[in-house]
C-alpha cells in the first residue's frame, strides 16, 4: 500500500537556525497537510496545501514557516528560525480529495531544538 | 467552533474484554468524523470514518464506531482486545478543506 515518508526522521537543530522538514506524499493525492504534536499534546493542524497554494493555516502558521512544492513528488516544510517552542513531532499528510477522503499521514519528524 | 472532546485521557483494560473509546464533536453541519490509532514512535493510521449513511461504520482491525447525532457522540469499541492494540487513539472531525481537528487522545493500555 503506497504510503507518505517523511525525512528525517529525528532532526535537532539549534535555536535560531533554520530546517526543512521533507515529506513525499502519496503520488496521487492532490492536498498535502502539516500537522505537529508537542510532547504530551494534542496533534494540531498547521497547513494544508492544494494546487501549488496554501487553502488554509492556522494561527500556529506564522511568518516563521512556509511550505513549498519544489517539484512533482516532494512537500517540505520549512521553519526559518527555529525556536525552543517549536520542538515537536511533525507530521506529513495527504489526501486524494477534499473534506471526504481521509488523510494519510507519515510516521513523523521529531524536531528537537536546543 | 469545532472541537472534539475524549473524556478519558488514560484507560487500561484487560486482553480479551471489550472496550470502549468516548468522543464527542462539536460541529455545525454534518460532520466527517475519524478515528486515528497512533503507536509509540509511529504516525497516526486510520481505523475508521464516518461520512454519511449508517450510522454503524466498521473499520480495520476489528473496531467500530457509531455515530449518535443526538449525542453529538462516535464512540470507538472492539469487543475483544488484543494486547497490540495498546496504543493512543484520536478522535478527529473534518473541519472544511479536510482539516482535521483532533481530539486530545486516549491512552489505552491492554493487561494480559
Amino acid at each position: 500500500e503506497p504510503e507518505v515518508t517523511q525525512t528525517p526522521s529525528h532532526q535537532v537543530t539549534q535555536m535560531g537556525q533554520e530546517v526543512i522538514l521533507r515529506c513525499v506524499p502519496i503520488s496521487n493525492h492532490l492536498y498535502f497537510y502539516w500537522y505537529r504534536q508537542i510532547l504530551g499534546q494534542k496533534v494540531e493542524f498547521l497547513v494544508s496545501f492544494y494546487n501549488n497554494e496554501i487553502s488554509e493555516k492556522s494561527e500556529i502558521f506564522d511568518d516563521q514557516f512556509s511550505v513549498e512544492r519544489p517539484d512533482g513528488s516532494n512537500f517540505t516544510l520549512k521553519i526559518r528560525s527555529t525556536k525552543l517552542e517549536d520542538s515537536a513531532m511533525y507530521f506529513c499528510a495527504s489526501s486524494e480529495g477534499g473534506a471526504s477522503t481521509p488523510l494519510h499521514f507519515g510516521n513523523g519528524t521529531r524536531l528537537t531544538v536546543t | 467552533a469545532q472541537s472534539v472532546t475524549q473524556p478519558d485521557i488514560h484507560i487500561t483494560v484487560s486482553e480479551g474484554a471489550s472496550l470502549e473509546l468516548r468522543c464527542n464533536y462539536s460541529y455545525g453541519a454534518t460532520p466527517y468524523l475519524f478515528w486515528y490509532v497512533q503507536s509509540p514512535g509511529q504516525g497516526l493510521q486510520l481505523l475508521l470514518k464516518y461520512f454519511s449513511g449508517d450510522t454503524l461504520v466498521q473499520g480495520i482491525k476489528g473496531f467500530e464506531a457509531e455515530f449518535k447525532r443526538s449525542q453529538s457522540s462516535f464512540n470507538l469499541r472492539k469487543p475483544s482486545v488484543h494486547w497490540s492494540d495498546a496504543a493512543e487513539y484520536f478522535c478527529a472531525v473534518s473541519g472544511g478543506y479536510n482539516k482535521l481537528i483532533f481530539g486530545a487522545g486516549t491512552r489505552l493500555a491492554v493487561h494480559p
